[in-house]
């Protein structure tokens, strides 16, 4: 079964950009798409198709995804945005949602 | 908009089998194009795919889950349901339902609406 990896915690001071990794086996070839759960909420959309954004998420969030690893950067990082993030992919092989294992971020 | 709200026994026994409903509003289940499925969360742990039915009827099961797993649709009644078997105390989790679109149709599904979920422990 197709494997996402993320580190389990990234750490950003006020104002400065986030990077969220999420490695995979030639993900550059498969589609990601990052959701954002907040403490006790259910998880929001903040990317999904590498890149895009939903409506009224903020264009701070930003995604790319090439060769093994897919990446969610988050600029001028906000007290809000902490939270646990995880990467997802659809393995089209057995047609089956994959996560990523989650990354959370902490606000310093 | 488009509600979903999960249904069913906080507490189970080992071996038995576990039955949630997720009831959804403000969109038909038949709508075309969509997926619906459920996620469960472990506390403390990350998010865990079960599975989806499409609107089509055809359903798609975590390998690691299937032999335990049914999903359906009851679109009279515009609801979701969930049976797993056989559980143990490694099934206590947050069991959410939700709502997968690919809006470019590209055949890579996102989840653009959730349930916010309901608690399910195992224990005797």
């Amino acid at each position: 079964s197709y494997v996402l990896t993320q580190p389990p915690s990234v750490s950003v001071a006020p104002g400065r950009t986030a990077t969220i990794t999420c490695g995979g086996n030639n993900i550059g070839r498969k589609t990601v798409h990052w959701y954002q759960q907040k403490s006790g909420q259910a998880p929001v959309l903040v990317i999904y198709y590498d890149k895009d954004r939903p409506s009224g998420i903020p264009e701070r969030f930003s995604g790319s995804n090439s060769g093994n690893t897919a990446t969610l950067t988050i600029s001028r990082v906000e007290a809000g945005d902490e939270a646990d993030y995880y990467c997802q992919v659809w393995e089209t092989i057995i047609d089956h949602v994959v996560f990523g294992g989650g990354t959370k971020l902490t606000v310093l | 908009q488009l509600q979903l709200q999960e249904s069913g026994p906080g507490l189970v026994k080992p071996s038995e089998t576990l039955s949630l409903t997720c009831t959804v509003s403000g969109v038909s289940i038949s709508s075309s194009g969509y997926y619906w499925g459920w996620i469960r969360q472990p506390p403390g742990k990350g998010l865990e795919w079960i599975g989806a039915i499409y609107y089509s009827g055809s359903t798609y099961y975590n390998p690691s889950l299937k032999s335990r797993v049914t999903i359906s649709a009851d679109a009279s009644k515009n609801q979701l349901s969930l049976k797993l078997s056989s559980v143990t105390a490694a099934d206590t989790a947050l069991y959410s339902c939700a709502r997968l679109g690919d809006s470019s149709g590209y055949g890579y599904p996102y989840i653009d609406h959730w349930g916010q979920g309901t608690l399910v422990t195992v224990s005797s």
